[in-house]
C-alpha cells in the first residue's frame, strides 16, 4: 500500500515568515500534485510535478519534486494571511487515475 | 467554468438510516470519485468510477455502495448509517487520459453527522 507522509501537520506562523511543507513516500510516483483547501470548500489544484528534480513556482510558492520522485516540498516565501488553509499533497500512479493523499498540513498565518 | 456540485452541504441522519449523497459534474469527465475527509487522515478514497455503470473499490469501501447510471452523476449510498460514518464527504471528477496526469475537480463537500 502506497503511503504519503506529510509534515508538519500543523503550522502557525506570523505574516512575513517563510515555511516549508514536506511530503515523503517510500514509493516512486509517476507524478505528484499539491492542493489547497479553504474551510467549507473542496481542494483546488495548485500544481502538478512530473519530472524528478522539477521545480515549479507559483508567485510566492515554490514546489519541488525529488530526484527519485519519492518526495516533494512546498516552500512559501513571506507568508500572508491569505495563504491560510489546508495543504494536501497527492501522489499519482498510472493505475486508472487514483490519487493517494497525504494527511495534510493545516497552515495558519497570523497578521 | 468547471463545476462539481453536491446535493447537500450539511446532513444529519440517524443511525440505521439509508443515506444518499449525490454528485453532479458538468465537464463530461469520465472519472468520478468519492472521498471522506477526517482530521489528521487526509482524504481517503471510498469508491471511484471510470465510466457509466462501472465502479471500483477504493481504500475504505466497507459500509458504502455507489451508483453511476449517467456520466454526469455519481451517488454514494450508506446502506445503514453508523456513527463512525460521521465525516466530510467530497466528490471529485477528472478526465481519463492514459499515461498523463490530470486535475481532480472537487465539490464543496457534504458534512454528514450520524446520531
Amino acid at each position: 500500500t502506497q503511503l504519503l507522509e506529510q509534515s508538519p501537520q500543523f503550522l502557525s506562523i506570523q505574516e512575513g515568515e517563510n515555511l516549508t511543507v514536506y511530503c515523503n513516500s517510500s514509493s516512486v510516483f509517476s507524478s505528484l500534485q499539491w492542493y489547497r483547501q479553504e474551510p467549507g470548500e473542496g481542494p483546488v489544484l495548485l500544481v502538478t510535478v512530473v519530472t524528478g528534480g522539477e521545480v515549479k513556482k507559483l508567485k510566492r510558492l515554490t514546489f519541488q519534486f525529488g530526484d527519485a520522485r519519492k518526495d516533494s516540498s512546498l516552500h512559501i516565501t513571506a507568508a500572508q494571511p491569505g495563504d491560510t488553509g489546508l495543504y494536501l499533497c497527492a501522489g499519482i500512479w498510472n493505475q486508472g487515475g487514483k490519487l493517494i493523499f497525504g494527511q495534510g498540513t493545516e497552515l495558519s498565518v497570523k497578521p | 467554468d468547471v463545476k462539481v456540485t453536491q446535493s447537500s452541504r450539511y446532513l444529519v441522519k440517524r443511525t440505521g438510516e439509508k443515506v444518499f449523497l449525490e454528485c453532479v459534474q458538468d465537464m463530461d469527465h469520465e472519472n468520478m470519485f468519492w472521498y471522506r475527509q477526517d482530521p489528521g487522515l487526509g482524504l481517503r478514497l471510498i469508491y471511484f468510477s471510470y465510466d457509466v455503470k462501472m465502479k471500483e473499490k477504493g481504500d475504505i469501501p466497507e459500509g458504502y455502495s455507489v451508483s453511476r447510471e449517467k456520466k454526469e452523476r455519481f451517488s454514494l449510498i450508506l446502506e445503514s448509517a453508523s456513527t463512525n460514518q460521521t465525516s466530510m464527504y467530497l466528490c471529485a471528477s477528472s478526465l481519463w487520459l492514459p499515461g498523463l496526469y490530470y486535475e481532480q475537480y472537487f465539490g464543496p463537500g457534504t458534512r454528514l453527522t450520524v446520531t
